[in-house]
């Protein structure tokens, strides 16, 4: 079946410019999770979802981030006013009930802020 | 700070050399996956370890558990130079909500 799609797969963006980046999980997944990914660095957690319950939003690195999750299945990331350092390779993963579940991830978009 | 973390940060072997990279973490765990990341995008799983297993193996992976020194190794033997990539390890710790993933290892293997 199909896997985790994510939407744009570049972007670049003035600095200042609100961004939104969408992501489709695997139909069925319950859980999802965004992560961010600078160049040649590992993976900084930004934001879970898990079913209806509130999301784990301890990853935020600002209150310009912000994601929502409609109707269980897709999700929205969005960056207000951009900064320079928001230039990352944003992921996506779902997984089928939780944490303790493998995470299947998409492709990413790779954001540039000019 | 990341609650795995790998060493080295970076391996470079021949081909049909093994390949171990080790994972360390701070808290108790309920598993550890590693992942490898080709090309800067998507991760791929490949292999989850629970934390009462000791040893698992799927191909020409093999990965430990030592949960009283709280790390991980994974090997990879006969290495190819597709296996060029950067392995990660990720751990997801008890009454946790999110898995936390080290920095990766990235490994070259040369033709």
């Amino acid at each position: 079946g199909a896997g985790v799609s994510q939407s744009p797969s570049n972007k670049v963006t003035e600095k200042g410019k609100d961004v939104e980046l969408r992501c489709d999980p695997i139909s069925g997944h319950t859980a999802l999770y965004w992560y961010r990914q600078s160049l040649g660095q590992g993976l900084e957690f930004l934001i879970y979802f898990q079913g209806n319950s509130a999301p784990d939003k301890s990853g935020l690195p600002s209150d310009r981030f912000s994601a929502e999750r409609t109707g269980g299945s897709v999700s929205t990331l969005t960056i207000q006013r951009t900064q320079q350092e928001d230039s990352a390779v944003y992921l996506c993963a779902s997984s089928l009930s939780s944490v303790q579940e493998t995470q299947y991830f998409g492709p990413g978009t790779r954001l540039l802020v000019l | 700070s990341q609650q795995g973390e790998e060493d080295p940060q970076a391996l470079s072997i021949q081909e049909g050399e093994n390949a171990t990279m080790n994972c360390s973490y701070k808290t108790s765990i309920n598993n550890l996956q590693w992942y490898r990341q080709n090309s800067g995008r998507g991760l791929v799983h490949l292999i989850l370890i629970r934390s009462n297993e000791r040893e698992k193996h799927s191909g020409r992976l093999r990965v430990t558990l030592d949960t009283s020194k709280k790390s991980s190794s994974l090997l990879i033997t006969a290495s190819r130079a597709a296996d060029t990539a950067s392995y990660f390890c990720a751990t997801d710790h008890t009454g946790g909500f999110k898995t936390i993933f080290g920095a990766g290892t990235r490994l070259f293997v040369k033709a």
